[in-house]
Parts: C-alpha cells; sequence; structure tokens
C-alpha cells in the first residue's frame, strides 16, 4: 500500500519553461515533506522541504506547494534547465524527526534545450 | 570534506553467499540510516543506527538482514544467503543530529548495487 504517489513515470519539458511535478499521499499523520533529486549512479540530494503547517515554500527556483486538504504537493521549476533533468523523489515524515522518511517511487525529468 | 561514503560501489554475490556493505558517514555525523531502492521502485527505509546503538529497525526483514555501526569504523549492512530478490541499491544517509528534518535532509552516498546471480 502506497502511501507517498508520483503518478507520472516521467515528464519532458523545454529549457526556460515551467516543470511541474505532483505527489499525492495518504496518510494524514504525515507532518512534513522533502523533495530529492538523483542522478544516475548517484545518491539522492535534498532539494526543498515544507512542513504541514506552510502551504509554500521557495528556494531560488523551485517552490513547493502543498494542499493538505487535498493530500497533494507539487515542486515548481521555474525557469527548467537542462542540468534539472534527473529522477524527482516526493518523501514524506509522520515523526517529528523524520527518522525514517517515505519515499514515492520518483518521476524522471528531462529538460531539453 | 567528504561526502558518505559506501563501498563496494558495485558487489555481486551468488546466492546463498553473504553480502557486506560498509556505509562511512560524513565527518562529525553519528546518525547513520540505511534505505533499499529496488528495481522501479522508491527508497524504502530499513534501520536508523547511532554508534553501538540500532535505534529503529522496523524496516528490516526479519530474517538474514542485520546492521550494526560499531564505536569506530564503518556502518555495515549484512545480508546472509542472499536470494535474488535482493538484488537493489542500497543507499546509506547521515545526519548530525536524529532525522531529516532541520538537517538540510539526510546526506546520501552513492549506493552500493548488489545483484545476486
Amino acid at each position: 500500500d502506497q502511501q507517498v504517489k508520483q503518478n507520472s513515470p516521467s515528464l519532458s519539458v523545454q529549457e526556460g519553461r515551467i516543470s511541474i511535478l505532483n505527489c499525492d499521499y495518504t496518510n494524514s499523520m504525515f507532518d512534513y515533506f522533502l523533495w530529492y533529486k538523483k542522478y544516475p549512479a548517484e545518491g539522492p540530494t535534498f532539494l526543498i522541504s515544507i512542513s504541514s503547517i506552510k502551504d509554500k515554500n521557495e528556494d531560488g527556483r523551485f517552490t513547493v506547494f502543498l494542499n493538505k486538504s487535498a493530500k497533494h504537493l507539487s515542486l515548481h521549476i521555474v525557469p527548467s534547465q537542462p542540468g534539472d533533468s534527473a529522477v524527482y523523489f516526493c518523501a514524506a515524515s509522520e515523526d517529528q524527526a523524520g527518522t525514517a522518511l517515505i519515499f514515492g517511487k520518483g518521476t524522471t525529468l528531462s529538460v531539453s534545450s | 570534506n567528504a561526502g558518505v561514503m559506501q563501498n563496494p560501489r558495485h558487489l555481486v554475490r551468488r546466492r546463498g553467499q553473504e553480502a557486506r556493505l560498509r556505509c562511512s558517514p560524513m565527518k562529525g555525523h553519528s546518525h547513520v540510516y540505511w534505505y533499499r531502492q529496488l528495481p522501479e521502485e522508491g527508497l524504502k527505509f530499513m534501520v536508523y543506527l547511532q554508534k553501538e546503538n540500532i535505534i529503529d529497525e522496523s524496516g528490516m526483514p526479519k530474517e538474514r538482514f542485520s546492521a550494526e555501526f560499531p564505536k569506530e569504523g564503518p556502518s555495515i549492512l549484512r545480508i546472509q544467503q542472499v536470494v535474488r530478490g535482493d538484488s537493489a541499491a542500497y543507499f546509506c544517509a547521515s545526519s548530525p543530529r536524529q532525522g531529516a528534518l532541520g538537517n538540510y535532509g539526510y546526506t546520501f552516498g552513492s549506493g552500493t548495487r548488489l545483484t545476486v546471480v
């Protein structure tokens, strides 16, 4: 039973346009959400996070939006760059420290120049 | 400042053999986490350790898998009598305090890709 779902396995966008990656969750006890980026043959790299008490968090070109009533979050990348091409994982935590993260299956983003 | 170091990067084992995966956390990090990624899946939490202590092993399979983080040396994930279903990428992460929150996420290593033939 998947508690964190990324229903789009892949997404293709053109350089300079907006990339929107989506994530849905089922567990209303999740308190914190994180996005990780992963290149082939490397480990995931932390991108951005959001607490359940907020609905938006921005960091440069990356913005995460959280809609608690819909149990949905999204990652916006503006403008998209070819170097953003990677697998993006959504992760959630229900403990206050984020000891054990629950990951989605990932979305592969391809940004073409 | 080296990142999280995992070795070997690739490991091939025959069914029934033992696999030992090593993880050296970042300098100053005393919290270690192991995750497994099966093909076409997300990462799944296995175990959380501090020096000489297993804190949370709720994601560890009940048999054949064990983990340790000794006072000196790297953390070790051991899989005994490997089976084909153990083939996966195993990632280790570390943090200076408990958990990913407030630590800007964990810092992950590049993983060990285990192939059981």
